[in-house]
């Protein structure tokens, strides 16, 4: 049990356009989701958490109008790149904690990697 | 949160027990430690956590000093899948879950 998806799992778009990034938890109600961002050879860096039916909050130099994160349903959240730029090319991996269990751990998503041409 | 620091690589052959250390010299007392792992161009996979006592699952075993200023991740015996990078975290239990991933260490379990 206990399982998150993402989809895609790989997108390539042109600069200046937006892509939606999917997280689903499959087998459970997410209370929260978080977002986390991974340039190569990098630890994981979270940019954001989501609560289901609130604003998302993010962590510090993490633009909220650039990375847009909806929690609209208890087990989806979606984070939208705004016009992307080549620097924002990165491996977002997206996390969830079971609803109803505060000591949970996160499950993480198997990651959506996004190449800016 | 706590900060957490672990060796950037290790070595181990395999079938032997792989030891990785972490110190969180820094952690308080509602902070548990968690372990995950990533293998390369995948999402994280939980191993283990602890608050205070030793804990062992099919996995791994993890054991936290008395004063849990540092932890150790046993892999008891070692295959080449278990290749990856190894994360501790410190966590508080009511800071929304938030994790806040340091460095890591590489293991590489070599034949």
């Amino acid at each position: 049990g206990a399982v998150v998806s993402q989809h895609p799992s790989w997108v390539i778009c042109k600069s200046g356009t937006s892509v939606k990034i999917e997280c689903r938890s499959l087998d459970f109600q997410a209370t929260t989701m978080f977002w986390y961002r991974q340039f190569p050879k990098q630890s994981l860096m979270l940019m954001a958490t989501s609560n289901e039916g609130s604003k998302a909050t993010y962590e510090q130099g993490v633009e909220k109008d650039k990375f847009l994160i909806n929690h609209a349903s208890l087990t989806l959240s979606t984070l939208t790149v705004t016009s992307a730029h080549p620097e924002d090319s990165s491996f977002y991996i997206c996390s969830a904690t079971r609803r109803g269990r505060t000591t949970d751990t996160q499950y993480f998503g198997p990651g959506t990697r996004l190449t800016v041409l | 949160d706590a900060k957490t620091t672990q060796p950037p690589s290790m070595d181990c052959a395999e079938g032997r027990a792989a030891n990785l250390p972490c110190n969180h010299s820094t952690i308080s007392g509602n902070e548990y430690v968690y372990w995950y792992r990533q293998i390369h161009s995948q999402g994280p996979q939980y191993i283990i956590h602890g608050l205070k006592n030793n804990e062992t699952n099919e996995m791994a075993s993890l054991i936290i000093t008395e004063d849990r200023k540092s932890s150790t991740l046993i892999l008891p015996h070692a295959t080449l899948r278990d290749t990856a990078v190894y994360y501790c975290i410190v966590r508080a239990l009511y800071n929304f879950n938030k994790f806040y991933f340091g460095s890591g260490t590489k293991l590489n379990v070599k034949p």
